[in-house]
């Protein structure tokens, strides 16, 4: 079975700051993927960020990088000169065996103040 | 553009009445989702489909129902058997792990 935790039910930024949600998770798959989705207002879901696990470098996409321990199964989000337009709902999702589906963690609510 | 479409946006359902959701994909993607999302629950699975005529019970299939006839499309109904059918409705095709999701059916019960 596969788990993941979003320990933060919200976190506030202010503009231009940075800002690092946190995400562990639990699997017994020794082939698995991690991602961050964000959901805004809209409620569509965005894929920010992924990390293979056997990839030991730490994935990047413009200001939002993650911290991944693989030992510690940790993978925390960092976003860099936060913006207006990261508030949102963020989630944390492990992907890995037969099904294919993703495990969710409950999210994150993103608020960023000017 | 290549994407998933999913309608109606808004739904509203009676008691006692089954309603079907709809999810198209033109990615070419073999497998599909439902996800339903409750405040505070983060998205959880109701039934995937890793090819067509074919479809699995997810974590939360009670009261619900699929088919997969063609590869493009992956309705989901809502039966009376569902007592708290009030949620928002993701689905998502996935190519690999990652998964693309539609803009989700918001159904209410009235």
């Amino acid at each position: 079975a596969q788990t993941v935790t979003q320990s933060q039910p919200e976190m506030s930024v202010q503009e231009a700051e940075t800002v690092t949600l946190s995400c562990t998770y639990d699997t017994s798959e020794s082939d698995y993927y991690l991602f961050w989705y964000k959901q805004p207002p809209s409620r569509q879901m965005i894929l920010v960020i992924r990390q293979e696990a056997y990839k030991q470098q730490n994935a990047t996409e413009n200001r939002f990088s993650v911290n991944f321990q693989k030992a510690a199964k940790s993978f925390s989000l960092k976003i860099s000169d936060s913006q207006l337009g990261d508030a949102a709902m963020y989630f944390c999702a492990v992907g890995g065996g037969s099904q294919g589906n993703l495990i969710f963690g409950k999210g994150t609510k993103l608020s960023v103040k000017p | 553009d290549g994407g998933i479409t999913q309608s109606p946006k808004y739904l509203f359902r009676k008691e006692g009445q089954n309603v079907t959701l709809s999810c198209e994909q033109n990615l070419n993607h073999d497998a599909m989702y439902w996800y339903r999302q409750d405040p505070g629950q983060g998205l959880r699975l109701i039934y995937y489909s890793q090819i067509v005529n074919d479809f699995q019970k997810g974590d939360i299939a009670e009261g619900y129902s699929v088919s997969r006839e063609k590869k493009e499309s992956f309705p989901l109904t809502v039966t009376s058997a569902q007592k708290n059918p009030t949620a928002f409705y993701l689905c998502a095709s996935s190519i690999g792990y990652e998964a693309f999701f539609g803009q989700g059916t918001r159904l209410t019960v009235v």
